[in-house]
Parts: C-alpha cells; sequence; structure tokens
C-alpha cells in the first residue's frame, strides 16, 4: 500500500544544534502532518500543512520549530535551537483530502536523541 | 473541550480470549472516530474507522460500533491471536484539522 518515508530513523544531536526531520509523503498527497510521541506516552499533534501554509498548530508547536515543503519535495521538520525535551519519535503523515473521515498514513517515525 | 479517552494502559490476555479495548469521547461535534494499531517498531496504521449510517466496520477479526448515547467506540474481538500484540489507539478530531489520539493501550496476547 501506500508508503510514508521518514529519513533517518534515529538522529542523535547535541542541544543547542539545528536537526531537520526529513518526510516522503505519499506521492498524491495534499496533506501533512507531525506527530510527537515521547517515550512511553501517547502521539501528540504538533502542526498539519497544506499548499504551503500551516493550516493548524497546537502548543507543543514552539517558536524554535518550522515546517515546509519546497516545490514538492520532502516535507520536513526543523528544531532550530534543540532542547533536551525536544527529544521523541516524531511522525510524519500524509493524506489526500482533509476531512473528518480521513485517513492518515504513518510513516516509521524519526527517533531523536538531544544530548 | 474535545477529548479521547481510553482507560486502559495495558491488556494481557491469553490467546483464543475475547478482548474489549475502551473508547469514549467528548465531542461537541458529530464524531468520526478510529482505530489505529502500531505494532512493535512499525508505523500507525488503521485499523476501523467509524461510520455515520451505523454500519459496524469490521477489520482482521476486530469491530466497534459507536455508540452515540455513551459516547463510545470500544474495540472488540472474540479471540485474540498473539500477532494482536501491539499498541491500540483511539483517535478523533476535535472538529478542528487535527486527528486527536487517546494515551493508547498495550495489548499482549500470550500463548
Amino acid at each position: 500500500g501506500p508508503k510514508v518515508l521518514q529519513i533517518p530513523s534515529h538522529q542523535i544531536i547535541d542541544m543547542g544544534q539545528m536537526v531537520t526531520l526529513n518526510c516522503d509523503p505519499v506521492s498524491n498527497h495534499l496533506y501533512f502532518y507531525w506527530y510527537k510521541q515521547i517515550l512511553g506516552q501517547q502521539m501528540e499533534f504538533l502542526v498539519n500543512f497544506y499548499n504551503g501554509k500551516v493550516m493548524e498548530k497546537s502548543k507543543l508547536f514552539k517558536d524554535q520549530f518550522s515546517v515546509e515543503r519546497p516545490d514538492g519535495s520532502y516535507f520536513t521538520l526543523k528544531i532550530q535551537p534543540t532542547a533536551l525535551e525536544d527529544s521523541a519519535v516524531y511522525f510524519c503523515a500524509s493524506s489526500f483530502r482533509q476531512g473528518s473521515n480521513e485517513r492518515l498514513f504513518f510513516g516509521h517515525g524519526t527517533k531523536l536523541s538531544v544530548l | 473541550g474535545d477529548s479521547v479517552t481510553q482507560t486502559e494502559g495495558l491488556v494481557t490476555l491469553t490467546e483464543g480470549l475475547p478482548v474489549m479495548l475502551n473508547c469514549t469521547y467528548q465531542s461537541t461535534y458529530s464524531p468520526f472516530l478510529f482505530w489505529y494499531v502500531q505494532h512493535l517498531n512499525e508505523a500507525p496504521k488503521l485499523l476501523l474507522k467509524s461510520f455515520t449510517d451505523n454500519k459496524r466496520p469490521e477489520h482482521q477479526g476486530f469491530h466497534a460500533t459507536l455508540h452515540k448515547s455513551s459516547s463510545s467506540f470500544h474495540l472488540q474481538k472474540s479471540s485474540a491471536q498473539l500477532s494482536d500484540s501491539a499498541l491500540y489507539y483511539c483517535a478523533g478530531y476535535q472538529g478542528g484539522r487535527a486527528l486527536i489520539f487517546g494515551t493508547g493501550t498495550t495489548v499482549s496476547v500470550s500463548p
């Protein structure tokens, strides 16, 4: 079936550095999402993105976070600078339409470890 | 505010026994609810979603019925298999554009 790819699967960086998490969504999908999952906790919504713009973001989406999808390439989540509490698994998801009955396709996640 | 609640953090059972995972919701809108399953080291994927025409969704032996009277969308299976061991999330829309997940229930099925 359709797959969302996330690169890399694991990233280790020092606190204060910048990190970019990459997501290759399903090819004909138009809506993109990031979720954050701290070890042992639930997945929490960060942001969703459509047509080059952030549509909605949660309070977890701090000022240090940004998203973009330049020229239809990877959908990226950038954190600059990183903090210890940013350590988590970040899941990217995509969907073809936006709607309350719409299915999201998730990637395997990128585990971010901030030291 | 709108929310999705899963009361069990961990469910352990023996293969062949029935399983039910609780999910209740609080929403000011007509709810659309989902069950996602995440196996170890895999991506979360859709298991079931609610319908508006009172159909009972079923997949891989799992089923769930949306009960508006009790604000519930419990997940059930009559006979658990070893391969059902996974993390199960109930999720729903809050009326906005964000799919919100419950805290998740880990199911551990043993022989």
